[in-house]
């Protein structure tokens, strides 16, 4: 079946280390995005591609680095940097752009990443 | 700025009773409503949308919102509620306001359904 899949489910990281969270698509969409979900706050975007080899800045972009080597990868890298990363991950893929023509997100099951 | 506000953050309710969910956006121009479910440490997946014509859209399980403009508000109600409705539901909007790849999501409403 088509559908997002992210990896891994639960990671714990140390205090000054990087640790990337992987998805991959298998709906052959062009549009990618990473969203984080605090309790309270709903999803805000951390970053999202276009298309392969670009991608933007979402609002909460600091402390967070991506990649778009191949269409069905979109993984995120969450550095030291990121004082406050305890949180769930979401990755998300769309056809297109939703803001033209209502294009529906799809999600993946998620990634809760805790801070030891 | 484009803003979505879902004005309740739990609604707890009993099985076979009516639910409504509020959501309100700010926008002056067009925009596409979503409304999004999230069952317990899952992602979120499409309930339903409005794009354009009937106001009145509805899911395959039920639940229907209604786009009016004049209020700009999206609310998602269902008849009666059942058990496996408990989950959290995200209203949402994109739209040229947003820009192309933004979707704005609310806070989210807990549905808390009981026996």
């Amino acid at each position: 079946d088509g559908g997002i899949t992210q990896s891994p489910k639960y990671l714990f990281r140390k205090e000054g280390q990087n640790v990337t969270l992987s998805c991959e698509q298998n709906l052959n969409h062009d549009a990618m995005y990473w969203y984080r979900q605090d309790p309270g706050q709903g999803l805000r975007l951390i970053y999202y591609s276009q298309i392969v080899n670009d991608f933007q800045k979402g609002d909460i972009a600091e402390g967070y680095s991506v990649s778009r080597e191949k269409k069905e990868s979109f993984p995120l890298t969450v550095t030291s940097a990121q004082k406050n990363p305890t949180a769930f991950y979401l990755c998300a893929s769309s056809i297109s752009a939703p803001g033209y023509s209502g294009n529906t997100i799809y999600f993946g099951e998620g990634s809760w990443l805790t801070v030891v | 700025a484009q803003s979505v506000t879902q004005l309740d953050s739990q609604v707890p309710v009993f099985e076979e009773a009516p639910v409504e969910l509020r959501c309100n956006y700010s926008s002056s121009v067009s925009v596409y409503l979503f409304w999004y479910v999230q069952y317990p440490n899952q992602g979120l997946q499409l309930l339903l949308k409005y794009l354009s014509g009937s106001t009145l859209v509805k899911s395959i399980n039920g639940f229907e919102a209604e786009f009016n403009k004049s209020q700009t508000s999206f609310h998602l109600r269902k008849p009666s509620v059942h058990i496996s409705d408990t989950a959290e539901y995200f209203c949402a909007v994109s739209g040229p306001p947003t820009g192309g790849f933004k979707t704005i999501f609310g806070a989210g409403t807990r549905l808390f359904v009981k026996a």
